[in-house]
């Protein structure tokens, strides 16, 4: 199975300010025969499902705001909101699709410091 | 719109069996692969089973493989997940999501993300 990781478990960031969050999986999620990284990100606000945010790592789904931004490739990626908004809180999980099982990482706590 | 409505989720006793159901709406079921996903209380997500389109090719997490069945009828715009045999660390919310490629797409392209989700479905098990 691959396994995910993410770093830090939780931030208390700044209104306005930068949140960058990390997610590294144990194998290459990178597909060699199409160039896609099969890598996913999702918000999860208290008491509501996961709400997706990018997928192949860095196309952002219809109706996420443009301050958050994702990157990476191979087993690195990046989530970033570039100025945090209130609205924001929320913990935030990557996701491989490369492989079943399909895996996810333990999630980021993202705050308003 | 697209709506995933959950329902069937109980408290049940250790060994026991519970089966939820996931009412589609919105788009056209048999064209996207749908997935169980779960969240025990406090707890990540985790990914549990998947089913194709046509529901010919089916995927579980080692966790409950052996125990949980999943399926879909296609006719009636739902989607399944049989459990059996079930544990404590069952216990959690679970989720159905729609995966977010057409069929045809992800027979090349690949698929496993999930751009639709249900609102959950509690299952505690527990005597």
């Amino acid at each position: 199975d691959i396994e995910m990781t993410q770093s830090p478990d939780s931030l208390a960031v700044s209104l306005g300010e930068r949140a960058t969050i990390n997610c590294k999986s144990s194998r290459s999620v990178l597909s060699s025969s199409n160039n896609n990284n099969y890598l996913a990100w999702y918000q999860q606000k208290p008491g509501q499902p996961p709400k997706l945010l990018f997928y192949w790592a860095s196309t952002r789904e219809f109706g996420v705001p443009d301050r958050f931004s994702g990157s990476g490739s191979g087993t690195d990626f990046t989530l970033t909101i570039s100025s945090l908004q209130a609205e924001d809180v929320a913990v935030y999980y990557c996701q491989q699709y490369y492989r079943t099982p399909f895996t996810f990482g333990p999630g980021t706590k993202v705050q308003i410091k | 719109e697209v709506q995933l409505l959950e329902s069937g989720g109980a408290l049940v006793q250790p060994g026991g069996s519970l089966r939820l159901s996931c009412e589609a709406s919105g788009f056209t079921f048999s064209n996207y692969a749908m997935i169980w996903v779960r969240q025990a209380p406090g707890k990540g997500l985790e990914w549990v089973s998947a089913i194709s389109g046509s529901g010919d090719t089916t995927y579980y997490a080692d966790s409950v493989k052996g125990r949980f069945t999943i399926s879909r009828d296609n006719s009636k715009n739902t989607l399944y997940l049989q459990m059996n045999s079930l544990r404590a660390e069952d216990t959690a919310v679970y989720y159905c999501a729609k995966d977010g490629v057409l069929v045809v797409v992800a027979a090349t392209q690949g698929w496993g993300y999930f751009d639709h989700w249900g609102q959950g479905a509690l299952v505690t098990v527990s005597s």
